[in-house]
Parts: structure tokens; sequence; C-alpha cells
């Protein structure tokens, strides 16, 4: 009974290829967010939703897109990806935005 | 953005008090000031947060000086599971939500 699980947990693919990571939380939470952690440990947030509408939309390249079907999922697809993106991905959510967040367990990509 | 200053690491004894100092001497008045833990590789675990008045929960106290510009998370016995990067951090509005902007932290080593 994970509270946000994210798949998959390690992701190793070539430059150029498309892939996904999954986001769930069963908090029933409204709010859910999706932040990258680089080599130098910075975390930084990405995108938030609340209740499936985008209400934080940070400074990434249009390759990311997230994708929230329901308020307990947001996916994130990566087009085209690059060595750049090579970083731990975070999902998190909460109650409301502004909350205290409840982080997942992170999804670790490696471009090569 | 109020930006938060934090010592880059700090040593504590089993069983000692450990007082994580946070400078964040731009905030404004409506500005909370929330406290994460990232152990290892995890994903960021939520400690406690406040605004103005003084807050203590299962987890640790936290000491915010009556102007705001600093405050101070107590964790009254460290054990060596509390050895974790700490973030301050002021939590902003953003988009249409609001944001935790992760700074470097303090690394804890909590020693035997």
């Amino acid at each position: 009974d994970t509270a946000v699980s994210q798949t998959p947990k390690y992701l190793v693919t070539q430059m150029g290829n498309d892939k996904s990571i999954k986001c769930e939380q069963n908090l029933g939470h409204d709010t859910m967010y999706w932040y990258k952690q680089d080599s130098k440990k910075f975390l930084k947030i990405m995108f938030s939703y609340n209740n499936k509408e985008l209400i934080i939309n940070e400074t990434v390249p249009n390759r990311f897109s997230p994708k929230s079907p329901d308020k307990a999922h947001l996916n994130l697809h990566i087009n085209s990806l690059e060595l750049g993106d090579s970083a731990v991905y975070f999902c998190a959510s909460s109650l409301t935005s502004g909350n205290e967040q409840f982080f997942g367990p992170g999804t670790r990509l490696t471009v090569l | 953005d109020a930006k938060t200053t934090q010592p880059p690491s700090m040593d504590c004894a089993e069983g000692r008090a450990a007082n994580l100092p946070c400078n964040h001497s731009t905030i404004s008045g409506n500005e909370y000031v929330y406290w994460y833990r990232q152990i290892h590789s995890q994903g960021p675990q939520y400690i406690i947060h406040g605004l103005k008045n003084n807050e203590t929960n299962e987890m640790a106290s936290l000491i915010i000086t009556e102007d705001r510009k600093s405050s101070t998370l107590i964790l009254p016995h460290a054990t060596l599971r509390d050895t974790a990067v700490y973030y301050c951090i002021v939590r902003v509005a953003q988009g249409s939500g609001y944001a935790l902007n992760f700074g470097k932290g303090t690394s804890l080593l909590v020693t035997p």
C-alpha cells in the first residue's frame, strides 16, 4: 500500500528514444508534481497538476509532456531523449497545492 | 523568490539534539517555511512547516525568530537514521499554485 509509486525505478535508454514514467498516488490528493534531481543533487520542480489541470509549468523543453488521465495519476513522457536528461525524476502529491508533499521513490533515468 | 541559506554540512552525536539553522531574510509576510529531508537516494520526506509560531510534531521542532528572517529545525534526540540532507524551503506562489524550490540543503551526519 505504497502512497506514491513510480514505474519504472530504473530506465536506461539510448539518445533519441521516447520514454514514459508513470506515477500513481493512493492518498486521495488533488495535486501532483514532477521534479528533476540532476547529478549535482539540485531538486527542481517541473510541473504540477491540480485535479488534472496544469497549474505549474516551469521552463522545461517541450520534449517533456506531462499527462494526467485522472487526479490519481500523473505520467511524464519524454521525446527525443538527450544525454542531459539523465537524472532522477521524482513524483509527489499533496492534498491541495501548498500542502505538504509526499514523494515517490524516484525513477533513475540514464540516457546513453 | 525568498531564498534560503543553510550551512552545507553539520555533525551531531547520536542521542544529542541536532539544531539546523536556516536564514531566509527576504521572506514575505505570508510565506511559509517548510523543512524536508532526503535520505540517500530516497524521495524527500516532509518534516514540519510554520509561518510565525514555533511548531512541534513527532519528528521535530521548528523555531522561527520573531522577525521571521531565520529559523532552526531541532531534532531532539538524533539517531543514525537521521543522517540525511535537510532542506529549508520558503513556499512561494508559482503559476496557479505553490512551489517548493529546493536549495542545496544541509548534509547532517549523525555519528555513534
